[in-house]
């Protein structure tokens, strides 16, 4: 079945640039989409299809997708940002299945 | 606005069997793919299964292929997980998410706990 691998944590001081990287095998061909959490609240989609944010998700928000991986980027980091993050991707290579990366947790400093 | 609240949690011991339900307002229910995504204590999140929007086509991950079955009633505006066989790695919260067009997940229930321990 299909990997894809997040790192565990990711720190950045406010106002500065946050890169979170999915990696899989040739996952730019794939459409990879990316949720935060917050503690205690359920997932909310921030990127779909690699770069499309859905209403409500501001500017800073930005994702990428190429080769072996993908980029979720949030520029001008608040401390509001702090959560964990998935990426996620449908893979039919063997069976139809939804796949979520492991997580990454932004600690805002 | 888009609603999703799931029901039907609680505490199980392991062998037993519940039924998870999901109801759904804000939308057209009908016309949407609906799926089960869980999240052990402290861990992340796992899809567990999908549902097209007009019932014909159903997938699983292997974790549960076998034990649960998902369904839905496109007149109750409703989403369904039947899960039997239950084991302690069964033990999370549960959340309802609606399918979007490239198989992503646009909206979110608050989620349900599940506890299997004897």
């Amino acid at each position: 079945s299909y990997v894809l691998t997040q790192a565990p944590s990711v720190s950045v001081a406010p106002g500065k640039t946050a890169r979170i990287t999915c990696g899989g095998d040739n996952i730019g061909k794939r459409g990879v989409h990316w949720y935060q959490q917050k503690p205690g609240q359920a997932p909310m989609l921030v990127m779909y299809y690699d770069s499309d944010r859905p209403s409500g998700i501001p500017e800073r928000f930005s994702g990428s997708n190429s080769g072996n991986t993908a980029t979720l980027t949030i520029s001008t980091v608040e401390a509001g940002d702090e959560a964990d993050y998935y990426c996620q991707v449908w893979d039919t290579s063997s069976d139809h299945q939804g796949v979520f990366g492991g997580g990454t947790k932004l600690t805002v400093l | 606005e888009v609603q999703l609240v799931e029901s039907g949690g609680g505490l199980l011991p392991p062998g037993g069997y519940l039924r998870l339900s999901c109801s759904a307002s804000g939308f057209t229910f009908s016309s949407y793919s609906m799926n089960w995504v869980r999240q052990a204590p402290g861990k992340g999140l796992e899809w567990i299964s999908y549902i097209s929007s007009r019932i014909s086509t159903t997938y699983y991950a292997g974790s549960v292929k076998g034990r649960f079955t998902i369904s839905r009633d496109n007149a109750r505006n409703s989403l369904f997980l039947q899960m039997n066989s239950l084991r302690a790695e069964d033990t999370g919260i549960y959340y309802c998410a609606r399918g979007g067009t490239y198989k992503f997940f646009d909206y979110w229930g608050q989620g349900v706990l599940v506890t299997v321990s004897s």
